[in-house]
């Protein structure tokens, strides 16, 4: 599996945009990139997953650059319940769900 | 449509003792994978079943064995309990036909601890 390293934490204000990036230098073919969230005592909540370019949904943007070998998921417009650790998984598409979490990132987002 | 659901919510045992972890999967999954949080980390992947057979494991000890039903629900059990086992103990579900995405669904998680 390949590894991750993303910042250990992030502050942000209310309505700003927040950018985190994932380095995932060793990434292979067919893997996929994967973002999860976890508000404390709750189990992790799938945001987006995507494999090159750009994928966006009702929540968040994920881009992807042509080496893949980093990713950066964009939280628009955040809120005080976007704080919460943002987790960037890479798993082979064979993985049958066999994830590897790092640490994640500590978003904090204040009024 | 309920979601991953774990049974209990909280719970406590002291060094040696063993405990049972359930899980029933999100309506329609038929996969069942546990993960080990400790307190600051990340979860740890312990193990996934399919088919009622274990399909992957994590690097955990023989002391963590789980079991599926014909249902999906699964169980997580641990023997010999260790201070460094209390966690929350995370379930989640996927649908093994899902393709190459094969999303995870969580569930709420089990906490543990073991005095």
């Amino acid at each position: 599996l390949a590894k991750t390293t993303q910042p250990i934490s992030m502050d942000s204000y209310e309505g700003q945009e927040v950018n985190i990036t994932c380095s995932h230098n060793n990434i292979a073919t067919n893997d996929y990139i994967t973002w999860y969230q976890q508000f404390p005592s709750q189990g992790p909540r799938f945001i987006i997953q995507g494999y090159k370019t750009k994928v966006t949904n009702e929540v968040a943007s994920l881009f992807i650059p042509a080496d893949r070998k980093s990713s950066t998921l964009s939280l628009p417009r955040v809120s005080l319940s976007d704080t919460a650790v943002y987790y960037c998984l890479v798993a082979p598409t064979d993985s049958w769900g066999k994830f590897q979490f790092g640490a994640g990132t500590q978003v904090v987002v204040t009024p | 449509d309920a979601g991953v659901t774990q049974s209990p919510t909280h719970l406590i045992k002291t060094r040696g003792q063993q405990v049972t972890l359930r899980c029933s999967p999100k309506s329609g999954h038929d996969t069942v994978s546990w993960y080990q949080q400790a307190l600051g980390q990340g979860p740890q992947f312990i193990f996934q079943y399919y088919e009622e057979e274990e399909r992957q494991r994590g690097n955990f000890p023989d002391r963590f064995s789980g079991h599926q039903y014909p249902n999906y629900s699964s169980e997580l059990n641990v023997n010999a309990l260790l201070l460094g086992d209390s966690a929350l103990y995370l379930c989640a579900s996927s649908l093994a036909g899902a393709g190459l995405t094969d999303t995870q669904y969580f569930g709420p998680g089990t906490r543990l601890t073991v005095l």
